[in-house]
């Protein structure tokens, strides 16, 4: 049962412009949400995260969205630039407990 | 701080045999989890511990996969016996108490042929 589920496996974009990455989940009981970025043969890496109760939350060039009564967040990455290229996870948790990934999004950033 | 540190880095084996992937945590942190990654199904949590105590391992496949975590400083991830569907990149993450990002080790390829 995915409960987080990111329906777009691949994502690619010029450089410059901005990327978006989609993510929606199905447990209402999820309060926090995180992206993490992953380069092959490496761990994934925490890049954002929000609580339930905001809807946006910025760090530089990334902005991650939250629409709770869709049950759906968005990571906006502006401007991209090629060494954004990674494999991005969407992850949920309820208080603390178990966290919960999505099957990631592959994004290519072409110079 | 030297991060989550997994070990082997590879392993390759052959259909049956025992596989023992280990995870050493950030010292202090109270909670640790397993997870799975493969194309088709992305970041699967397998199994996690909070204050050494197992949680949640209704991840965990079958009865051939089994975790332990004797104290605060060791995990086991243990897969006996192996076969070729258990292909994949195990990860080993830590979190600070709360509510707080996992710090993941760098992962443990299986290959069982």
């Amino acid at each position: 049962d995915q409960q987080v589920k990111q329906n777009s496996p691949s994502l690619s974009v010029q450089e410059g412009r901005i990327s978006i990455l989609n993510c929606d989940y199905t447990n209402s009981m999820f309060d926090y949400f995180l992206w993490y970025k992953k380069y092959p043969a490496e761990g994934p890496t925490f890049l954002i995260s929000i609580s339930s109760i905001k809807d946006k939350n910025e760090d530089g060039r990334f902005t991650v969205f939250l629409n709770k009564s869709a049950k759906h967040l968005s990571l906006h990455i502006v401007p991209s630039q090629p060494g954004d290229s990674a494999v991005y996870f969407c992850a949920a948790s309820a208080g603390n407990n178990d966290m919960r990934f999505g099957a990631g999004t592959r994004l290519t950033v072409k110079p | 701080d030297a991060g989550v540190i997994q070990s082997p880095r590879h392993e390759v084996t052959e259909m049956g045999q025992e596989v023992t992937l280990r995870c050493k945590p950030i010292s202090g942190h109270n909670s640790l989890f397993w997870y799975r990654q493969t194309m088709m199904r992305g970041l699967e949590l397998l199994i996690y511990f909070n204050n050494n105590v197992p949680i949640d391992d209704s991840g965990m496949p079958e009865d051939r996969f089994s975790a332990k975590m004797p104290n605060a400083s060791f995990s086991t991830l243990k897969i006996q016996p192996s076969e070729p569907r258990d292909s994949a990149v195990y990860f080993c993450a830590d979190r600070v108490g709360g509510a707080g990002e996992l710090f993941f080790g760098e992962g443990s390829r299986l290959t069982v042929l």
